[in-house]
């Protein structure tokens, strides 16, 4: 079954530590997306990536970094730097072009800070 | 900048018919889409509108207005299984990055 996956569902972190988040896509997408949710915040975008080597910040990138190695692949790590790292993370994926803007989201992880 | 502006909650009861409003500023549109997503769930994609009118898919309908920059969703026959959260995006000026407004939270009731 074609797909977006995330890993772990449910992540704690004690802080001070860095944390990463795995989202892996078989449905050949190019482009990838890494989301924030808070309560009441709606989805904010920390990093999206196009193509292969190639990432740029969202509005919200600040203790967050990111890797694209591969097209199926687009880790976020959660740094120290990140005051407030408790919330809800969603990866997405979607075709490469600008008229179609169907992006296909994986299940989540919810990562807690201890 | 850009920016996304839908109601926060929404209350209707069931068989009824809904209108999720959305505004939008943005320097370059590529046009606007809606989502749906349940309670610690995934979102999921609904429709897409880039011409001005309306869009149906069966009980849900989306309308563009660019003139405007205003969208709304349209969900009729309202069933309680669509109580969730539903969002309006846009692309940014790029192109690329895909911004999601706050979300407006949809109560259906018996």
């Amino acid at each position: 079954d074609g797909g977006i996956t995330q890993s772990p569902k449910y992540l704690f972190r004690k802080e001070g530590q860095n944390v990463t988040l795995s989202c892996e896509q078989n449905l050949n997408h190019d482009a990838m997306y890494w989301y924030r949710q808070d309560p009441g915040q709606g989805l904010r975008l920390i990093y999206y990536s196009q193509i292969v080597n190639d990432f740029q910040k969202g509005d919200i990138a600040e203790g967050y970094s990111v890797s694209r190695e591969k097209k199926e692949s687009f880790p976020l790590t959660v740094t120290s730097a990140q005051k407030n790292p408790t919330a809800f993370y969603l990866c997405a994926s979607s075709l490469q072009g600008t008229l179609n803007t169907e992006a296909f989201f994986g299940q989540g992880t919810r990562l807690t800070v201890v | 900048g850009q920016s996304l502006e839908q109601p926060s909650e929404v209350t209707a009861v069931e068989g009824a018919i809904v209108q999720i409003n959305c505004t939008y500023q943005t320097s370059g549109f590529y046009g606007l889409s809606w989502y749906q997503q349940h309670d610690g769930g995934a979102p999921t994609f609904l429709s897409y509108n880039a011409l001005d009118g309306l869009e149906e898919t069966g009980r849900f309908s989306s309308f563009l207005s660019r003139s405007d920059s205003y969208g709304y969703l349209l969900l009729q026959e309202l069933q309680m299984k669509d109580s969730a959260s539903y969002f309006c995006a846009v692309r940014d000026e790029s192109g690329y990055a895909l911004n999601f407004g706050k979300g407006t939270s949809l109560l259906v009731t018996p």
